[in-house]
């Protein structure tokens, strides 16, 4: 079936380092949004990109749409402790046809040491 | 007030219960889905649903029912539950966006704040 695989599970950093979480799916998508979940929260809409090879920014959040479509990243540059949490990438394959169904990725918890 | 609201916030059961999970929107959007959140898994998609008219199932739609009573209220349930099915359950809504090259796009998911069901 289709699959949205996140790599790493977990990253540690300190504050003020970087960090960066892969997508990777089984299949092309047309559009992929990315989520970010506060512990105890809930998924809370961060972007969409929907053209090959597209980059978004929004201040230290730079998110990436692979030429094939089939691969994203988000990369945060100087974590700070209001970064932490989970943040998910969530793809909606493409067939050549309608598809309606928005696949998440696994996650990627964050937490950022003071 | 939430847009998206979900009852009850955390339910504690039994194997072999009916239980139902409510939700509703005051977002005007036709689309809401039923996604399961289990640690390590992400969310997988239960059940979803363009118009009152419509249902779908998702990725995971076995041992659960949904019931979409209006455009603002969407409910799933589980007929008879058993302790896999202790997770956090979201409900969510999302607009049309467009069409492009055939694909309809999701827009952006609006979630509630989540259903923690535990079953013992």
């Amino acid at each position: 079936g289709q699959q949205v695989m996140q790599i790493p599970q977990y990253q540690h950093v300190q504050e003020g380092e970087d960090f960066t979480t892969y997508c990777n799916s089984s299949t092309t998508l047309s559009n992929i949004q990315w989520y970010k979940q506060r512990p105890g929260g809930h998924p809370v809409f961060l972007i969409q990109l929907v053209k090959s090879g597209e980059v978004k920014k929004q201040k230290r959040l730079t998110f990436q749409f692979g030429e094939a479509k089939k691969n994203s990243s988000l990369h945060i540059t100087a974590t700070q402790t209001t970064d932490v949490g989970t943040y998910f990438c969530a793809g909606q394959p493409f067939y050549g046809g309608a598809t309606n169904k928005l696949i998440f990725g696994t996650g990627t918890l964050l937490a950022v040491q003071p | 007030d939430a847009d998206v609201t979900q009852t009850p916030r955390n339910r504690i059961t039994k194997t072999g219960k009916r239980i139902m999970l409510e939700c509703s929107q005051t977002k005007g959007h036709d689309r809401m889905y039923w996604y399961r959140q289990d640690p390590g898994l992400g969310l997988r998609l239960i059940y979803y649903s363009f118009d009152v008219k419509d249902i779908n199932k998702g990725e995971i739609s076995d041992g659960y029912s949904v019931s979409r009573q209006a455009q603002a209220k969407f409910s799933l349930s589980l007929e008879s539950a058993i302790p896999n099915q202790t997770a956090l359950y979201f409900c969510a809504t999302s607009d049309f966006v467009g069409q492009e090259r055939g694909t309809f796009n999701t827009g952006e998911l609006f979630f509630g704040e989540g259903s923690r069901l535990t079953v013992l």
